[in-house]
Parts: C-alpha cells; structure tokens; sequence
C-alpha cells in the first residue's frame, strides 16, 4: 500500500516543495513520481526513484530508497500546480499512491 | 514522439462486454511492455493488466482476473483489452502505458496515452 502526504498543499509561485510517498513494505528504488494536470492524462516525471524522465526539467528530483521517498519542485511555476502520484514497480500488482494536490 | 492512441471505450450494460485498444507508434513496440491502467474519481489510479514485450506473460489485478484478457498484435502495434462480465466498479477512464520490463520486472515508468471512457450502467 503506497500512502503519499500531506493530500493538498497550498504553496506560492516560486517556491520550493517536498511531497512525501510511503510504501508498506520495501520497495527497493523501484518508486516513479507522475504529474496529472486537469484533465490530462498522467506524465511520468521519476522512475527509479530519482531518474527524471525525458524533457522533465532539473528543478524536479527525487530521492529515496525502501519504503520512504520524496518529490522536490524548486521554483514553482504556474504548470506545477497539479496531482502528483507516486507508484511502486516492485511487486505485483503495481500500485499508486491517492496523490497530493499541489495548488496556489 | 511516443504515441499511445486509445479506442473502444462505450456505454455498457452491467454483464456485458467490451473491447478496448491501444495503438502505439513512436517507439519500437516489440521491445516495451503495455499495461493498462484505470482511473476514477473516487479510487483514483489502479493498475490493471500489462502484456510483456513478446507477449508471452500476462499480468492481471485480483479485481479483473478472469475477466479481462490483454493481448497483443504486433503486425499491427496494438494492443487489446478484452472485457467481460463488466461491473459498475468498472466504470472509469482506461490509459494504456508504456513500460519498459526486463524479465518480467519493471525497469522504468508508465508513459501514458490519453485514455478512453468506460461506462457500465444499465
């Protein structure tokens, strides 16, 4: 069971933010991070829990290994403000986080 | 560019059945795996079914097994998902994904198409 926090996260254009995902049990660093805009299909930003993804820019990371991981956004621009889930590839059956709202 | 363009996704009445499919172009399809994943409002993401790159293993969730079978053609790059005895938790929008997988274990993210809508009511 993958739990992420905090749910909904109020911050100001230009700042930097944390998002925390938690797995049950081990997950190794087999942990992708995706971003979901209104009405738009999700965009993998982090696989392995802190390679970034083709064209995602380098003030999004992430680290972490086992069951705790995290998501930094520095300089938050207006496109950031948006649902992100984490998801762990370890086991079967892959499973994703509720996700937390990033919003202004 | 990667390209996952989906299709199927209708009003069904609960018991029915239903063909979704995925065409992908952009990547060389026979070297990725495709999984289908849902989402709804009130349960958010879950992974359903992924097809390995020879499409020779097949994964299901405990919610679909036995009752939705993924397939692959690869003359064509698309893959399918056959649905049955249809539930009205099974109503939410379908992605199909691309993921990368190493003998049998995920080696990277879904990369996603934009999804089609699947309605079970009667």
């Amino acid at each position: 069971v993958m739990t992420q926090s905090p749910a909904t996260l109020s911050v100001s254009p230009g700042e930097t933010v944390t998002l925390s995902c938690r797995a049950s049990q081990s997950v190794d660093a087999k942990l992708a991070w995706y971003q979901q805009r209104p009405g738009q299909a999700p965009r993998l930003l982090i696989y392995g829990a802190s390679t970034r993804a083709t064209g995602v820019p380098a003030r999004v990371s992430g680290s972490g290994s086992g069951t705790e991981f995290t998501l930094t956004i520095s300089g938050l621009q207006s496109e950031d403000f948006a649902v992100y889930y984490c998801q762990q590839s370890n086991n079967w059956p892959l499973t994703f986080g509720p996700g937390t709202r990033l919003e202004i | 560019e990667v390209e996952l363009i989906e299709s199927g996704g209708d009003l069904v009445q609960p018991g029915g059945s239903l063909r979704l499919s995925c065409a992908a172009s952009g990547f060389t399809f026979n070297k990725y795996a495709i999984s289908w994943v849902r989402q709804t409002p009130d349960k958010g993401l879950e992974w359903v079914s992924t097809i390995d790159d020879g499409g020779y293993f097949t994964y299901y969730s405990a919610s679909v097994e036995g009752r939705f079978r993924i397939s692959i053609d690869n003359s064509k790059n698309t893959v399918y998902l056959q649905m049955s005895s249809l539930r009205a938790e099974d109503t939410a929008k379908y992605y199909c994904a691309r993921l990368q997988m190493i003998q049998g274990v995920p080696m990277d993210g879904f990369v996603w198409g934009q999804g089609t809508l699947v309605t079970v009511s009667s």
